[in-house]
């Protein structure tokens, strides 16, 4: 199976961009669809950006997904960043066998 | 719309076996394509997955847990059971399940159930 990693934790200031990564480990990132999960504390996540690039009703233009296969990654864009993105990020997907995978998770901090 | 909610014991001890319950509402999982999932998180540490089932019985298990895990559904009662056998105090976390269905991501998720493993 394969892993998926992102950085520990990033910061950023209120109404800069952030964007936070999650590099596959083995096969190619563009095989499976890659979801972007949020997690408030003391929370359920929620799902932010779905088939690597697809915004569910009620997510804010300011969250943009995508692909490079180049450095076998995908990525999270947080643009005008604010306070209430404060969370938990995870990236998701899945093997050729239907196995699911979670990257790590990052912390988002906007200071 | 869509809800699920964990049910099961809040304390095991270690050694003990945990049977966990997912019931939802919303949907059913006798309908083609639908999922559900169980994913654990321990206190401060990320999501684990830990197994799915489908709308037609099949069943896939986290590689490194699969030989204590079993998921099972009731589609006439709308439930998904979790069983985890010899619980081991590393095994403290929160357990959700979530809806999915084929090539759609985890949505909406149960609010969890923390279970703490201690003698």
């Amino acid at each position: 199976n394969f892993m998926l990693t992102q950085p520990h934790s990033v910061s950023e200031s209120p109404g800069k961009t952030v964007t936070i990564s999650c590099t596959r480990s083995s096969g190619s990132i563009a095989s499976n669809y890659v979801q972007w999960y949020q997690q408030r504390p003391g929370s359920a996540p929620t799902t932010v950006i779905y088939e690597g690039n697809q915004r569910p009703s009620g997510v804010p233009d300011r969250f943009s997904g995508s692909i490079d296969s180049s450095s076998n990654s995908a990525s999270l864009t947080i643009s005008g960043l604010k306070t209430e993105d404060e969370a938990d990020y995870y990236c998701q997907s899945y093997d050729s066998a239907n196995l699911c995978v979670f990257g790590g998770g990052t912390k988002l901090t906007v200071l | 719309q869509i809800t699920l909610k964990e049910s099961g014991p809040t304390l095991v001890k270690p050694t003990q076996n945990l049977t966990l319950t997912c019931t939802f509402s919303g949907f059913s999982l006798s309908t083609s394509r639908v999922i559900v999932g169980w994913i654990r998180q321990p206190p401060g540490k990320a999501l684990e997955w830990l197994a799915l089932i489908y709308w037609d019985d099949d069943k896939r298990y986290n590689p490194s847990l699969k030989s204590r895990l079993t998921i099972t559904k009731d589609t006439s009662i709308n439930q998904v059971v979790l069983t985890m056998t010899n619980m081991d105090p590393v095994d403290t976390a929160t357990y959700f399940c979530a809806h999915a269905m084929i090539g759609t991501p985890f949505d909406p998720w149960g609010q969890g159930t923390l279970v703490t493993v201690s003698s």
